[in-house]
């Protein structure tokens, strides 16, 4: 069982804006320590959308961003696209030794 | 540019000790701040973190599987090695290294190999 909760699933129809909730604990994301979100495509790899809460990597998309406040953390993806159909996990580092780092996951579909 | 590799047998038996190897380029793991890590995904399910090695030699393992667990580096080759011991059916899933960064409140993975698919049966 993982210590950043996501929502199972979202949707959104093309254009629209969607959030993904990340929701954590004193132990993690509350003391402090940075969330970063990846977006994992059907059949590929993870690949790092947004590092220490609010930071992108070169050559993604401004239609990404994230945000952290208290014990949660979000990612807004705005512009909904039909290739943003993946699925998304927020990381994070928890003191709590759990070796936990990654939320179970929130698959995204684009109607 | 940053690209990692997994490579290792697609089928163990059960007991069996799994050794997986990442061979990397790009980048070197004597370099302050950056270390490897695995991740493995069983089929439809969520990213497990498993360990990480970082440029120090400083080992960090998943508790519930430290264990089973042991990972190495050799800077010379550009290649780390995790062994998991005493193999189930449970462990079935896609392995995963991934360059990883500590920064200064968290530590995350930029650069990730294509996954290599482990099957634990009989």
């Amino acid at each position: 069982q993982s210590v950043l909760t996501q929502p199972p699933s979202v949707s959104g129809a093309p254009g629209q804006r969607v959030t993904i909730s990340c929701t954590g604990s004193r132990s993690n994301i509350g003391a402090g320590y940075d969330v970063q979100w990846y977006q994992q495509l059907p059949g590929a790899a993870p690949k790092l959308l947004i590092y220490a809460n609010t930071n992108r990597p070169s050559g993604v998309p401004d239609r990404f961003s994230g945000s952290q406040s208290g014990t949660s953390a979000s990612l807004a993806i705005t512009g909904l696209q039909p290739e943003d159909e993946a699925d998304y996990y927020c990381q994070s580092y928890d003191s709590s030794l759990t070796g936990k780092l990654f939320g179970g996951g929130t698959t995204l579909t684009v109607l | 540019q940053i690209t990692l590799k997994e490579s290792g047998p697609t089928l163990v038996r059960p007991t069996q000790t799994l050794t997986l190897t990442c061979t990397f380029s790009g980048f070197s793991l004597t370099t302050g701040g950056v270390g490897v890590g695995w991740i493995r995904q069983p089929p439809g399910k969520a990213l497990e973190w498993l360990a990480n090695i970082w440029w120090d030699s400083d080992r960090r393992y998943s508790p519930s599987l430290k264990s089973r667990l042991t990972i190495t580096k050799d800077t010379s080759k550009n290649q780390v090695v995790l062994r998991m011991t005493d193999m189930d059916p449970v462990d079935t899933a896609t392995y995963y290294c991934a360059h990883s960064v500590k920064a200064a409140r968290t530590y995350y993975f930029d650069y990730w190999g294509q996954g290599t698919p482990v099957t634990v049966s009989s």
